[in-house]
């Protein structure tokens, strides 16, 4: 079964600064990969998402996310962050298993701004 | 607006009540979903319907009670809920079940708060 780890829970960055966000998968096909965006009290935004193609996709709000199959990793970015980026972030994985299709989320990033 | 809206936003009921969480999508999908949302924990699958049929019950305890009449609503019932069931309920659907990597949208959510 497929997996999603996030291994940091909590990141604080000043703004204007750059952003990576962590996220390994396991799965043993090619996956198809989300990361969603919650702001508070709100649900889950899709950011972005890769299916094939291109390993670097870029997003809404100018992140963007590298696939990289070595390293089982799909990790965010953006080059700088504002303040209406505070949020949760969520990495999601879905396996290609014709059937019985499942979206495996993380446990998230908590993502804080500070001036 | 993601095109799919839940009602109410907030609710709080007690242990011996009966309520219902409603959700429409105004997307055309044919598949829509229940998740959990606690905090600390990843997101939940609870329910999958594909064409008003339920495909999937993620051993959902029976105080849940789904109900889908149309591709176009989603109710879960609730009666005799316990405390833990307070959490975030998010209702989503996506243009298909079976196909690999459909991109699902969520609703904003449910607060729900069982006293």
């Amino acid at each position: 079964a497929q997996s999603v780890t996030q291994p940091d829970i909590h990141i604080t960055v000043s703004e204007g600064a750059s952003l990576e966000l962590r996220c390994n998968y396991s799965y043993g096909a090619t996956p198809y990969l989300f990361w969603y965006v919650q702001s508070p009290g709100q649900g889950l935004q899709l950011l972005l998402k890769y299916f094939s193609g291109d390993t670097l996709v870029q997003g809404i709000k100018g992140f963007e996310a590298e696939f990289k199959r070595s390293q089982s990793s799909f990790n965010l970015r953006k080059p700088s962050v504002h303040w209406s980026d505070a949020a949760e972030y969520f990495c999601a994985v879905v396996g290609v298993n014709f059937g019985n299709e499942k979206l495996t989320f993380g446990t998230g990033t908590r993502l804080t701004i500070i001036p | 607006e993601t095109g799919v809206t839940q009602t109410p936003r907030h609710l709080v009921m007690g242990m011996t009540n009966k309520k219902s969480l409603k959700c429409e999508q105004h997307l055309g999908h044919n598949a829509m979903y229940w998740y959990k949302q606690s905090a600390k924990k990843p997101l939940e699958l609870m329910f999958v319907y594909s064409l008003e049929e339920r495909v999937e019950n993620n051993s959902v305890p029976s105080r849940f009670s789904p109900e889908c009449p149309n591709s176009s609503h989603l109710f879960l019932h609730l009666h005799t809920l316990q405390p833990e069931d307070s959490a975030l309920y998010l209702c989503a659907s996506s243009q298909d079940r079976q196909v690999p990597g459909n991109t699902i949208y969520f609703g904003e959510g449910s607060w729900l708060t069982v006293v």
